[in-house]
């Protein structure tokens, strides 16, 4: 069975500060990743897709990073701002499952002013 | 363009009683999913659709039932609530198998 885990479980950074998300999967057989944003008290934001052929996506001030044979991906955000506050969660999509993603349980982002 | 709406918001249940959540997408998209999620355990995924008409069940399918009568809703009934089911229930499409999943703004449900 799938599992996903994103540690650490809450980050609290200074503004302008350079950060590293982890996420990590057990079993590498994926089809795809993908890390969302959720705001408290709402729904899911789709940030980015990396499928598994790909190394990695790039999005404004994010970049996520995936490494398929380890079972990681990393989210890098740029010069964070309070804006950025957040929970970002990754979910994996596995090869045979088609559309199904596992979640993992989230890193909770305080970008401090 | 709306994307995905759920409806309601919030909804408060008595253990036993039933209702049905709504969920609306306007991008055409063929597949749709409920998820519900709770503190420690994730989003977990309750049911699924591949299109209209069809129905497939995920990882946590007991107690709820689920239908796609029109490609643009997929409908979530629970027929008799039980306390295990309060959470918070979040709606998905997604144009094909693969592809971005998005969600909707989710809808809390407590059930006393």
């Amino acid at each position: 069975k799938q599992e996903v885990t994103q540690i650490p479980a809450a980050l609290s950074v200074p503004e302008g500060e350079n950060l590293v998300l982890n996420c990590s999967f057990t079993d590498s057989a994926i089809y795809n990743l993908q890390w969302f944003r959720q705001d408290p008290g709402k729904g899911l934001t789709s940030l980015l897709l990396i499928q598994s052929s790909q190394r990695e996506q790039t999005s404004g001030r994010l970049n996520a990073s995936l490494d398929k044979s380890s079972g990681r991906s990393t989210l890098y955000i740029a010069a964070s701002q309070p804006g950025d506050s957040a929970t970002y969660l990754c979910a994996v999509r596995k090869e045979t499952s088609g559309s199904r993603l596992t979640f993992g349980e989230g890193t909770q982002l305080t970008v401090n002013p | 363009n709306a994307g995905v709406t759920q409806t309601p918001k919030f909804r408060v249940l008595k253990t036993g009683q039933s209702m049905t959540l709504l969920c609306a997408q306007d991008m055409n998209h063929e597949y749709m999913y409920w998820y519900r999620q709770d503190p420690g355990m994730g989003l977990r995924l309750i049911h699924y659709s591949v299109g209209e008409g069809t129905t497939a069940k995920g990882e946590v399918p007991d107690g709820y039932n689920v239908s796609r009568l029109k490609k643009q809703n997929f409908l979530l009934g629970l027929e008799s609530a039980a306390p295990s089911q309060t959470s918070v229930y979040f709606c998905a499409s997604s144009h094909l198998a693969g592809f971005e999943q998005y969600f909707g703004p989710g809808t809390r449900l407590t059930v006393t």
